[in-house]
């Protein structure tokens, strides 16, 4: 069971904006810790799209955009895309850091975006 | 530019090991931990563990601990992820990452797919 919670599916239209929630608990984001979103095609490596809850990696669109809902010791984040495109359609998923458990690394379960 | 290199497809049968190595190249390999992850075919990323190559120190996701083995050869810029005992379970793809404590996993090698059967 994934430590993130993320919603399995999503789903817009091409040029719609759509947001991918990620929501943790006191232990992870509620810690402060930061968040770090993935996209991913199938059967390859994923891509980091968004780091320290709302910086874009070079080379990463514009219309990729994070953030961590009021503060810094929010328990959720999301990942927002604007005028969402094709080449979006892709798996997403949302990573952080939880201090219960041995300094593991955590993941969000994954989101399925579908451009319609 | 920083690329990591993975080794080629596994199979092997239930109850043997399997190890995967990692060549990692345009950075100073030392200064940054290694990362393993998996991900069975259609399911989510699942991190493993750290080694940071320049203490030797590691640290494992409590699912893998004294299953797995990381290490690293710094003079080839190396790392090596060993899983043992394998079942059905392990079949997957594995990735090597580049990421230190609270930074983001900001490399990936292309994956490695193990394929354990019965």
């Amino acid at each position: 069971q994934p430590v993130l919670t993320q919603p399995p599916s999503v789903s817009a239209a091409p040029g719609q904006t759509v947001t991918i929630s990620c929501t943790g608990t006191s232990s992870n984001l509620g810690a402060g810790y930061d968040v770090h979103w993935y996209q991913q095609l199938p059967e390859t490596a994923p891509k980091l799209v968004i780091f320290g809850n709302k910086n874009r990696p070079s080379g990463v669109p514009d219309r990729f955009s994070g953030s961590k809902s009021g503060s810094r010791y929010a328990r959720s984040a999301s990942l927002v895309i604007s005028g969402v495109q094709a080449e979006d359609e892709s798996d997403y998923y949302c990573q952080s850091y939880d201090d219960r458990l041995d300094g593991s690394k955590i993941f969000g379960g994954g989101t399925r975006l579908t451009v319609l | 530019q920083v690329q990591l290199a993975q080794s080629g497809a596994e199979v092997r049968k239930s109850g043997a090991s399997v190890k995967v190595s990692c060549k990692t190249s345009g950075y100073n390999f030392v200064h940054y931990d290694i990362n393993w992850v998996r991900q069975a075919t259609g399911q989510g990323l699942q991190w493993m563990g750290w080694m940071n190559p320049g203490t030797g120190n590691t640290g494992f996701a409590q699912n893998f601990k004294g299953r797995v083995a990381m290490t690293t050869i710094n003079s080839i810029a190396t790392a090596y992820m060993e899983l043992r005992n394998l079942t059905f379970e392990d079949t997957a793809l594995y990735f090597c990452v580049r990421g230190r404590v609270l930074d983001p996993f900001d490399f990936w090698g292309q994956g490695t797919k193990v394929s354990v059967f019965s």
